[in-house]
């Protein structure tokens, strides 16, 4: 069965600070990835996506992330965090309709 | 487009009462989900949809939750009778392809 693992559950990071957030898969056939963001008290946004092609993806927020195949690994990065990234991150693998989501990764920015 | 929407956004009831969470697709999707999140278990799929039709109810806790979709446009969520242990945030998301739009959220309390 497909399964997504985020190694890091909590990171702090002060503003301006580099951030790059860990997700590992497992192969499953079709490699869908995305990673979702959740604002506090808010629902899940789409940060970004990979189907297929350019393994570096650029999404929203200045949020990218690099398909590593070999390493079974779609990390999420951003070169410069702001108070506003304050938030859970979720990366989720799937093929069609059924995702699967990791256990999230709460990340606070602070001033 | 106006995403897709949940009522209500909260709701307070009393353990043994009926619960029933709504949702409307966005227009023109076609896979509808629900899912279930708590501190514990994080995000859990409950019950996914195509073209109206239950495809994967695995993740429904057990018989006290059921899920309908009368229509293409529209989905409920009833919990019968309800339990403490049900108080959660249940969004519920809609899809056309393989990316999911999540809705607000429904943050339920039984107390």
């Amino acid at each position: 069965a497909q399964s997504v693992s985020q190694h890091n559950h909590h990171v702090i990071l002060s503003e301006a600070a580099s951030l790059e957030l860990g997700c590992n898969y497992s192969y499953g056939g079709t490699v869908n990835l995305f990673w979702y963001v959740q604002y506090p008290g808010q629902h899940l946004q789409l940060l970004l996506k990979y189907f297929s092609g350019d393994p570096l993806v650029k999404g929203i927020k200045g949020f990218e992330a690099e398909f590593i195949k070999s390493k079974f690994s779609f990390n999420l990065r951003k070169p410069s965090v702001q108070w506003s990234d304050t938030a859970e991150y979720f990366c989720a693998t799937g093929g069609y309709n059924k995702l699967i989501f990791g256990a999230g990764t709460r990340l606070a920015v602070h001033p | 487009d106006a995403g897709v929407i949940q009522s209500p956004r909260h709701e307070v009831t009393e353990m043994g009462q009926e619960v029933t969470l709504r949702c409307k697709l966005i227009s023109g999707h076609n896979s509808l989900f629900w899912y279930r999140q708590t501190m514990m278990r994080g995000l859990e799929l409950l019950i996914y949809f195509n073209n109206n039709v239950p495809i994967d109810d695995s993740g429904m806790p057990e018989d006290r939750f059921s899920a309908k979709m009368p229509n293409a446009s529209f989905s409920t969520l009833k919990i019968q009778p309800s339990e403490p242990r049900d108080s959660a945030v249940y969004f519920c998301a809609s899809s056309q392809g393989d990316t999911q739009y999540f809705g607000p959220g429904t943050r339920l309390t039984v107390l």
